[in-house]
């Protein structure tokens, strides 16, 4: 079965400092691996994947991030935060050839003024 | 005009009540996915469609039941709600092969 970790349920970042959110993947064959981030009060809004071909993936909002296969990471990075990037991240991932996907427990980013 | 829609946005009702969830979507995307969110745990998938005529049990179905109307309408009901069905609840679409998923604003259920 497939799964995702978010190790973290909170980062904490000064504005203008760089951002890492973590995720970690389990699944079977090749992954298809997502972000998405929530806003408050807002659904989930789609902010870049990974599929096949360069492990570094650009996003919206000046968000990448970089899919690890021999540590089944897919770590999400922004090299200089900004006070409105403070949300919910969720990562998630889709086994190759299959509909489903699953979501991890989202991580809650803080960037501070 | 939202690509996806819910209603109704907030909605508070008595433990044993019948609840009836709706989503529209305008993005022509033949499938459609129900999901609800608890804090910590993230989101877990509890029906979806990939057409009309197909629906499909997600990961904590049961105390749920779908109606896929049409290609645009797919609706969520609680025959008889509890209070652990305290939650929000997303609609999300999806174009065949398509890999990102497109989500609702979502509805806050709360059973008292």
């Amino acid at each position: 079965a497939q799964s995702v970790a978010q190790p973290e349920d909170q980062v904490n970042v000064a504005e203008g400092n760089p951002l890492t959110v973590k995720c970690t993947y389990s699944v079977s064959g090749n992954p298809y691996l997502f972000w998405y981030v929530q806003y408050p009060n807002r659904g989930l809004q789609f902010l870049l994947k990974y599929i096949t071909g360069d492990n570094l993936v650009k996003g919206s909002y000046g968000f990448e991030a970089e899919f690890n296969k021999s540590q089944t990471s897919f770590h999400l990075k922004k090299p200089s935060a900004l006070v409105s990037d403070s949300a919910l991240y969720f990562c998630a991932v889709r086994p190759g050839g299959y509909q489903k996907v699953t979501f991890g427990t989202g991580t809650k980013l803080q960037v501070i003024p | 005009d939202a690509d996806v829609t819910q209603t109704p946005r907030n909605r508070i009702t008595k433990t044993g009540k019948r609840i009836m969830l709706e989503c529209s979507q305008t993005k022509g995307h033949d499938r459609m996915y129900w999901y609800r969110q608890d804090p910590g745990l993230g989101l877990r998938l509890i029906y979806y469609s990939f057409d009309v005529k197909d629906i499909n049990k997600g990961e904590i179905s049961d105390g749920y039941s779908v109606s896929r109307q049409a290609q645009a309408k797919f609706s969520l009901s609680l025959e008889s709600a509890i209070p652990n069905q305290t939650a929000l609840y997303f609609c999300a679409t999806g174009g065949a092969g398509a890999d990102t998923q497109y989500f609702g604003p979502g509805t806050r259920l709360t059973v008292l």
